[in-house]
Parts: C-alpha cells; structure tokens; sequence
C-alpha cells in the first residue's frame, strides 16, 4: 500500500523568508504525488502534482515542490512565504493498489510570522 | 468551472433525525469521493464512486448511505447518527480513474450531531 509522511507537524517562518514543507512517500510502482492546502473551515484546494518530467513542479500561488526519488521526498517550497499561506498543508499520494484512492499525509501547520 | 458544490454548508442534527448532504460537480468527472476530516486530521476515505457505482466503501457503519443518482450529483444520507460521527464531510471529484489528475474538493459540510 501507498503512504506519505510529512515529518513535522509544524513550521514556523517569517515573513518573506523562504519556506519548506517536507513530505516523503513510499509507492509500489510510479509516484504520483499531489500538494494540498486547507484554510480553517473550508476544503482543501490543489496546489500541484508530480507524474513525471522535471523534478521541479511549479504551482499555484507560487508554490513549487522538488521530487527526490533516491530521498522519495516531494518537498512543497516557496521563496518567499505571506502570512496569508498560514493553513494546513497535504501531501497526499495516489494509490494505484486501492481504486486509485488519494492517501494523505498527517499534515503539516504553516504559520509565517509577520 | 472547477468547481465542487456540497449543502448545507453547516448541519445540526439529533441523533434520531435523518438528513442528507448534496454534492454537485459539473467537470465532466466520473470519479465521486466522500471523506470525513476531524479537526486537525487528514482526510478519512468513506465511499468512492466510479461510472456512478460504488466501488470503494471503507467499512463505514450502516448509518451513512451514499447515493449517486447520475454523474453530477453525490448524496450522503444520514441516519441515527452519533455524536463521534460530528466533523467535516468534503466531496471531491476527478477524473474517473486516471492516476495523474487531481482531485477538487468542496467546502465541506460541518455537521454537528447532538
């Protein structure tokens, strides 16, 4: 079965400063590999997504993420973080064993300091 | 239009009532998901549809019957439900079983049984 982890529950940066968020998988097979954001109360909103390509995906809001497959990491990055992208963030894999199914990650909490 | 439409946006019910939730997509998607978050959790996996048939339902307790009258629409009734069963229940849709596409998430549903 596919899983993700995102080893830090919270991430704290400043204001303009670069941030990352870390996420790691373990897929039988091909990655597919997704970034989730959820503001209080609402659903969570696509970001980006890795298939295949180049290892650096480029997104929505100026996210990015770098796929590693020798660290099978799809670290989520930003130059230069707003206090508006505090919310809570998903790595999330598609399951190619189990109807296709999007399995998440535990998430991680983005607060940017101003 | 990318956009998943879920009602109400807000629900309290008695554990005696029975209720239901609507999603609506008009992407073209042949892929319906239903989840349950707990505050602070990731998104739990209840029911998948695919072509408008159930083909993935996650041992979820009889008290929740999901229903898809046609591609566009995703029911979930409720019925004699408990207050554990309190969260936010977010519909999704994507493209029927293509591993490379996302998924669109609605804004959920927050439902407070009491």
């Amino acid at each position: 079965a596919q899983s993700v982890a995102q080893p830090e529950d919270q991430v704290n940066v400043a204001e303009g400063n670069p941030l990352t968020v870390k996420c790691t998988y373990s897929v039988s097979g091909n990655p597919y590999l997704f970034w989730y954001v959820q503001y209080p109360n609402r659903g969570l909103q696509f970001l980006l997504k890795y298939i295949t390509g180049d290892n650096l995906v480029k997104g929505s809001y100026g996210f990015e993420a770098e796929f590693n497959k020798s660290q099978t990491s799809f670290h989520l990055k930003k130059p230069s973080a707003l206090v508006s992208d505090s919310a809570l963030y998903f790595c999330a894999v598609r399951d190619m064993d189990y109807g296709q199914n999007f399995v998440f990650g535990p998430g991680t909490r983005l607060s940017v300091l101003p | 239009d990318t956009e998943v439409t879920q009602t109400p946006k807000h629900l309290v019910m008695g554990m005696t009532n029975k209720k239901s939730l609507k999603c609506e997509q008009h992407m073209g998607h042949r892929a319906m998901y239903w989840y349950k978050q707990k505050a602070k959790k990731p998104p739990e996996l209840m029911f998948v549809y695919s072509y408008e048939k159930l083909s993935i339902n996650e041992s979820v307790p009889s008290r929740f019957s999901p229903e898809c009258p046609n591609s566009s629409l995703l029911n979930l009734h409720l019925h004699a439900l408990q207050p554990e069963d309190s969260a936010l229940y977010l519909c999704a849709s994507s493209q029927e079983s293509r591993m490379n596409t996302e998924a669109f998430f609605g804004q959920g549903t927050r439902l407070t049984v009491v």
